[in-house]
């Protein structure tokens, strides 16, 4: 089955020890999302890549980086994570025909502890 | 810009009950809705859609109809089950299309 998969579904990290979150997809859609939600508000979005271009959420800071190798993987980079920074982090994907769908099919989320 | 505004929560039923969950918007023209349900633990899911006014999107026993009068989308069920317990979150696309305004999630306990 057509899905998004996210590894690892949990990571444990120490405070400012790098950590490196992955989103694969088999949909084969043109546009990729990382969110981070925190206990059960609206997913926020930190950034997205609209096949290769990337765009930036003006309120993301500038600990959290993308990097999307292939129409197939995703990944976030939390350079120096903070304990605000523990929540669920999200990754979707869209196929953008200009028809203003916008149907987004989300991963199972991976749940970031900070200690 | 869009914007969508959800009822607050949590909301808690007992199982066979009727349910209603408030979404309104405010939209240039008229874009797509959508419902989209968590389970604990789990992403998002999209429960269901409409794509123009008057339309009506259903599954697994829920509904919603896109309503430009009173510009809402209201989610409705006529007997919720305690599986029904879940965050449902009321979702619009931004005026780029692809990308998509949340509400603020309406959590819901069922109770048998």
């Amino acid at each position: 089955d057509a899905m998004v998969i996210q590894n690892p579904r949990y990571q444990v990290t120490q405070f400012g020890k790098p950590v490196t979150l992955s989103c694969s997809q088999t949909l084969n859609h043109n546009v990729m999302y990382w969110y981070q939600q925190k206990s059960s508000q609206a997913p926020k979005l930190l950034f997205h890549y609209y096949d290769k271009d990337f765009n930036n959420e003006a309120d993301t800071p500038d600990n959290f980086q993308s990097r999307r190798p292939n129409t197939s993987f995703c990944f976030l980079d939390i350079r120096s994570p903070g304990l605000g920074d523990a929540a669920m982090y999200l990754c979707a994907t869209s196929r953008d025909l200009g028809l203003g769908l916008a149907v987004q099919f989300f991963g199972p989320g991976t749940r970031l502890t900070v200690l | 810009g869009n914007s969508v505004t959800q009822m607050e929560g949590p909301v808690t039923l007992s199982e066979e009950a009727f349910l209603t969950i408030n979404c309104t918007y405010t939209a240039t023209g008229y874009p797509s809705l959508f419902w989209y349900v968590q389970y604990p633990g789990e992403g998002l899911q999209l429960l269901l859609k409409a794509t123009k006014a008057d339309d009506k999107g259903s599954n697994k026993g829920f509904e919603a109809t896109y309503r430009k009068e009173t510009t809402s989308f209201h989610l409705e069920k006529g007997s919720v089950q305690v599986s029904d317990s879940a965050v449902y979150f009321c979702a619009l696309p931004m005026d780029s299309n692809y990308q998509l305004i949340w509400g603020a999630g309406t959590k819901l306990i069922i109770k048998p």
